[in-house]
């Protein structure tokens, strides 16, 4: 079964600072997406950024950019210029098959004015 | 184009009692998902629907039960509740265009078992 971990339970970033958001994940496949979702106190889960396996190249959705490492199975989050809006608990999640994501256990960002 | 809605969005019942929530999917999407969001055991997957047939399913017992609509609008049900079926309770619907399999979320019901 496929696992996702993420080893940062809280993390803390100065306005206009750059921040990144470690996740690893477990999985024998070959072929599969992975996901960066954010969550506001509003409950509200939000698409960040998505990385699909066979793409070397890194995603970038502007100031949100992943380093993405398939061997060491290992899928981090860059957000650059930190602003007060991105306060939330973000999650990393994994999908290889189906509409079945498995999600780490999150991480609570918090921004500092 | 409007998100995925939920409804409704809190509710309270009693230990006991069955429980159904509604998720209407983005227009077009045809796949469904639920998830369930606790504390202590973080977002768990519990089934998905594509086209009326439940496609996938997560590890919970058979209390929790779904269903798709022809319109693609899906319900699940959870019998018997326990106190430990608190939880938000989240649905995600997907377009599955060229097999991206983004899902997009609704706001969540809350479900608060007493």
């Amino acid at each position: 079964a496929q696992t996702v971990t993420q080893s940062q339970p809280e993390m803390s970033v100065q306005e206009a600072e750059t921040v990144t958001l470690s996740c690893t994940y477990d999985t024998s496949e070959s072929d599969y997406y992975l996901f960066w979702y954010k969550q506001p106190p509003s409950r509200q889960m939000i698409l960040v950024i998505r990385q699909e396996a066979y793409k070397q190249q890194n995603a970038t959705e502007n100031r949100f950019s992943v380093n993405f490492q398939k061997a060491a199975k290992s899928f981090s989050l860059k957000i650059s210029d930190s602003q007060l809006g991105d306060a939330a608990m973000y999650f990393c999640a994994y999908n290889n098959a189906g509409n079945m994501l498995t999600f780490g256990g999150g991480t609570r960002l918090m921004v500092k004015p | 184009k409007a998100g995925v809605t939920q409804t409704p969005r809190y509710l309270i019942k009693t230990r006991g009692q069955q429980v159904t929530l509604s998720c209407s999917p983005i227009s077009g999407h045809r796949s469904v998902s639920w998830y369930q969001q606790t504390p202590g055991q973080g977002l768990q997957f519990l089934f998905e629907y594509f086209s009326e047939t439940q496609r996938n399913k997560g590890n919970f017992p058979g209390r929790f039960s779904g269903r798709q609509f022809s319109n693609s609008r899906s319900e699940m049900n959870v019998s018997t509740l326990e106190l430990g079926d608190s939880a938000l309770y989240l649905c995600a619907s997907s377009l599955e265009l060229t097999f991206q399999y983004e899902q997009y979320f609704g706001p969540g019901t809350r479900l608060t078992v007493t």
